[in-house]
């Protein structure tokens, strides 16, 4: 079991680009979700997916935003013309049991 | 909706002395509740969990919290800081048995020799 995995650790991108983050979840989990964790912030919760089936989004997901997880394995999480208020961190989560969440080290996001 | 307050950004204690982070929640219904700690360019780690068993719960590294329905309390004790109990500490609460969790805002722990 290594755990939760998420590539790239940093990225940094020009406003305007279009970025894509994946997750790697532990092995047996069917459950993971991605969340976004502002400087001096909890994280939020952005999503979550059982299997392939994303089964909830929160508002803060605009039409930038996009998540897939292909086979109810790994999953990537897409933001289309970044902006700078989109610079964070995003947290991926993994989970048999929805109470017991083991999350990933996160991906560093800074957009210039 | 449901929604969790943690009181004070920053808590110091000295090595050896009473840890306490406070943290109130709101919930329409029974929540679960949950306390993780998050150490620098590391994602987080479950502390304990409450989901409606024992109003005391008892998690890793010697970290307890009690659920006080009547206060909506769900506060973070350890009896005796350590250095290695220095991160941030967050409180959060579901009422869809953790599916969608909602955090605090954290509270960092500074702990001096």
């Amino acid at each position: 079991d290594t755990g939760v995995s998420q590539d790239p650790r940093h990225k940094i991108t020009k406003r305007g680009q279009n970025v894509t983050f994946r997750c790697d979840p532990i092995s047996e989990h069917n459950r993971l979700y991605w969340y976004r964790q502002t400087l001096g912030q909890g994280p939020e919760f952005l999503t979550y997916f059982q299997n392939e089936a994303q089964l909830e989004k929160s508002r803060l997901l605009s039409d930038r935003f996009s998540a897939e997880r292909p086979k109810g394995s790994f999953s990537t999480l897409e933001i289309q013309r970044t902006e700078q208020g989109d610079s964070a961190m995003y947290l991926c989560a993994s989970s048999l049991d929805p109470s017991e969440q083991y999350f990933g080290p996160g991906t560093r996001l800074t957009v210039t | 909706a449901q929604s969790v307050t943690q009181l004070g950004s920053h808590v110091s204690v000295s090595e050896g002395a009473l840890v306490l982070l406070r943290c109130n929640y709101s919930s329409s219904v029974p929540p679960y509740l949950f306390w993780y700690v998050q150490y620098p360019n590391q994602g987080l780690q479950l502390l304990l969990k409450y989901t409606s068993a024992a109003t005391l719960v008892k998690g890793i590294n010697g970290f307890e919290a009690e659920f006080k329905k009547s206060e909506t309390s769900f506060h973070l004790t350890k009896p005796s800081a350590h250095m290695s109990d220095a991160a941030e500490y967050f409180c959060a609460v579901s009422d869809d048995g953790g599916f969608k969790t909602i955090f605090g805002a954290g509270t960092r722990l500074f702990v001096k020799a």
